[in-house]
């Protein structure tokens, strides 16, 4: 079975802060991909990041980096020196090959920015 | 491009009644995805469309939700009989599955969501 743990139910940081937002997933696969998404005030889900399970690189966007770790099956987002405009729900999720396209969302952590 | 579009955006519907939700995928896409936000939860999968595939509808919580894609575009999500649990955020989301891709996942684009009220 699939499953996402995003342990943070939310979190408040001001303005300026550094931020990490934890992904835990469950796989028996050994191929999989994993996503996150943000979800503003607006409430459309927006897509930042997907990874394959073959490529464990760290990668960094601007102030979004992302540390993918097999060992730990984590998947966490860090937002370095963060904004207001930051402030959304964050989902992570998971796919694995072999449901075809669907998606495991983890519960998803919401984020505040204090400016 | 233009992105997933949902109709309505919003409806209000009294308890016992049917209600229909259209999705307009991205253009081009073959894979449309139905998904359930309830309030402060996650996403529920609900049904899944590929190509001219049978639908994955594994995620319907009951005989009284179908979906259609008509065409292999559009797609429209209707519950019969609503009862206020099926209050929540209908989420559709659209990827780009092209033939010979196999079982490659590939990012979904989601529309704004349709916030259903069930009263």
């Amino acid at each position: 079975a699939q499953k996402v743990t995003q342990a943070q139910t939310e979190i408040s940081v001001v303005e300026k802060e550094d931020v990490t937002l934890d992904c835990v997933y469950e796989t028996r696969d050994t191929t999989y991909y994993l996503f996150w998404y943000k979800q503003p005030p607006s409430g459309e889900l927006v897509f930042l990041i997907r990874r394959n399970s073959f490529d464990e690189q760290n990668e960094i966007s601007g102030r979004y980096s992302w540390n993918f770790q097999k060992s730990t099956s984590s998947f966490n987002f860090t937002i370095t020196a963060s904004q207001v405009v930051d402030s959304a729900v964050y989902f992570c999720a998971l796919s694995v090959t072999n449901t075809g396209n669907q998606f495991y969302f983890g519960t998803g952590t919401s984020l505040t920015v204090i400016p | 491009g233009a992105g997933v579009s949902q109709s309505p955006s919003n409806k209000v519907t009294e308890k016992g009644k049917d209600v229909e939700l259209r999705c307009d995928p991205i253009s081009g896409h073959t894979a449309l995805y139905w998904y359930r936000q309830s309030l402060g939860q996650g996403l529920e999968f609900l049904i899944y469309f590929q190509g001219n595939s049978a639908p994955d509808k594994s995620g319907l919580p009951s005989d009284r939700f179908s979906a259609e894609r008509t065409g292999g575009s559009v797609s429209t999500l209707t519950i019969q009989r609503t009862q206020q649990e099926d209050s929540a955020v209908y989420l559709c989301a659209s990827s780009q599955k092209l033939p010979g891709q196999g079982r490659r996942t590939d990012t979904q684009y989601f529309g704004p969501g349709t916030r259903l009220t069930v009263l």
